[in-house]
């Protein structure tokens, strides 16, 4: 089956600055990549996801980038804000969210 | 309003005492699963369905099991809770064409 492995575990950044959480997968027919966020007590909502037909995607502060060749993807935030402080989840398998396997998880920490 | 619901959000028992977490969701999704989230391991998938009365194992089935009579629920089973079984669940769905996961708000167990 998959695997998912998610680098680095905790990531502390100065508020202004980029953060960028970097997964591995294994198996090569997975082919979405999402990122869920977890705010402290909450539950994982997703953020940005991208499809294998596809090498990056953004949404304003947030991109991934992926690399299938390579079996990895990343989740880059610029100019990191307090309330981007949560962990966040990388995610690989099939089209839908029904096959999905999860890495360990970051717990991102913005100092303000 | 779209939503997952769970019940309850907490619960401490003690081990061999039978329990049920309920999980309803109000989108008409096909696909239902049940996700425990330990600290370090991420979100490890229990069990999956994709449909009425179809369900199958995911990474961690031991100790568990499900069901799905209705479309909208998927109840987990707890029939002999052991402490390893402290967790915190959540359950999940989604369309059969999105990959959106959509998650409840989480249920905290304890098994003393």
């Amino acid at each position: 089956g998959e695997n998912v492995e998610q680098h680095p575990s905790t990531l502390s950044v100065q508020e202004g600055d980029s953060a960028v959480i970097k997964c591995t997968y294994s198996d090569s027919a997975s082919n979405y990549f999402p990122w869920y966020k977890q705010e402290l007590g909450k539950r994982p909502q997703l953020i940005i996801d991208i499809r294998s037909n596809v090498g990056e995607k953004k949404d304003q502060r947030i991109a991934v980038t992926l690399n299938k060749t390579a079996k990895h993807f990343s989740l880059h935030i610029t100019e990191t804000q307090p309330e981007d402080s949560a962990v966040y989840f990388c995610a690989a398998g099939g089209n839908a969210g029904n096959m999905l396997t999860f890495g360990g998880g970051t717990r991102l920490m913005v100092k303000p | 309003e779209a939503q997952v619901t769970q019940n309850p959000r907490y619960l401490i028992t003690v081990t061999g005492k039978k329990l049920t977490v309920t999980c309803s969701q109000n989108m008409n999704h096909e696909y239902m699963s049940w996700y425990r989230q330990d600290p370090g391991l991420g979100l490890r998938q229990i069990y999956y369905s994709m449909n009425v009365e179809v369900t199958d194992k995911g990474d961690v089935p031991e100790g568990y099991k499900v069901s799905r009579k209705e479309k909208r629920n998927f109840p987990l089973i707890l029939e002999s809770p052991s402490p390893n079984q402290t967790s915190l669940y959540f359950c999940a769905s989604t369309g059969a064409r999105t990959g959106e996961l959509f998650f409840g708000e989480g249920s905290r167990l304890t098994v003393l």
